[in-house]
């Protein structure tokens, strides 16, 4: 798996957009780009996954550099419910473990 | 996390007293990983089973810890004479046998495993 470096911490206003930078320079050419989060001690929640192209579903956008060494995701508008650690990891389709990082922890202020 | 149920959601138990946490993946998923995540960390992939079948163990401590996915049943997670640093929240999620063709792997809840 790909290893990722993700900011430790970061703040975003409520109703504002939240952009999540990840660097992922070593991924390799059949690795995604998945993102998780864990809210205080749930279980991780899949937020959205993707390869080459930018993706976008009703929780968030993906975008990819061409050259695929980096990504950001988008929350359009954050809310408080947003508030939680953000983990961008490197992995293949296959039946293969997800190797977190210490992620990105979001605060969302009202 | 549709579907990945785990039990029991918190667990007590004394130093040297053995604990076991259940993972019961969504239907149909053949596929069962455990993963430790200790207080303020990330989580740590642990083992991944298959139906019968360890398949990958790497990142379970050598001693008092095993796994086991039976034909029948849950995945069954088990520590042997537990320590306080054994304290931590466990999840499980699973995955189907052509692997993450959604790009998801589903999250259970997790057990909270306390050590007195």
């Amino acid at each position: 798996d790909a290893k990722t470096t993700q900011p430790p911490s970061m703040d975003c206003a409520e109703g504002r957009a939240a952009n999540l930078p990840c660097n992922h320079s070593t991924i390799s050419g059949n690795e995604y780009v998945y993102w998780y989060r864990q809210i205080h001690s749930q279980g991780p929640q899949y937020i959205i996954h993707g390869l080459k192209n930018n993706e976008t579903n009703e929780m968030a956008s993906l975008i990819i550099t061409e050259d695929r060494k980096s990504s950001t995701l988008i929350l359009p508008h954050a809310t408080l419910r947003d508030t939680a650690v953000y983990y961008c990891i490197g992995s293949s389709t296959g039946n293969t473990p997800l190797v977190f990082g210490k992620g990105t922890r979001l605060s969302v202020i009202a | 996390n549709a579907g990945v149920m785990q039990n029991p959601r918190h667990l007590v138990r004394r130093r040297g007293q053995e604990a076991r946490l259940r993972c019961s993946p969504m239907k149909g998923h053949s596929h069962v990983y455990w993963y430790r995540q200790l207080p303020e960390e990330g989580l740590k992939f642990m083992v991944y089973l298959q139906k019968e079948n360890i398949i990958d163990e790497s990142g379970m401590p050598k001693e008092r810890f095993s796994a086991e996915f039976p034909k029948e049943g849950p995945s069954i997670l088990r520590i042997q004479q537990v320590v306080r640093g054994d304290s931590a929240a466990y999840f499980c999620d699973s995955s189907p046998r052509t692997g993450r063709l959604s790009g998801e792997l589903f999250f259970g809840e997790g057990s909270r495993l306390t050590v007195l």
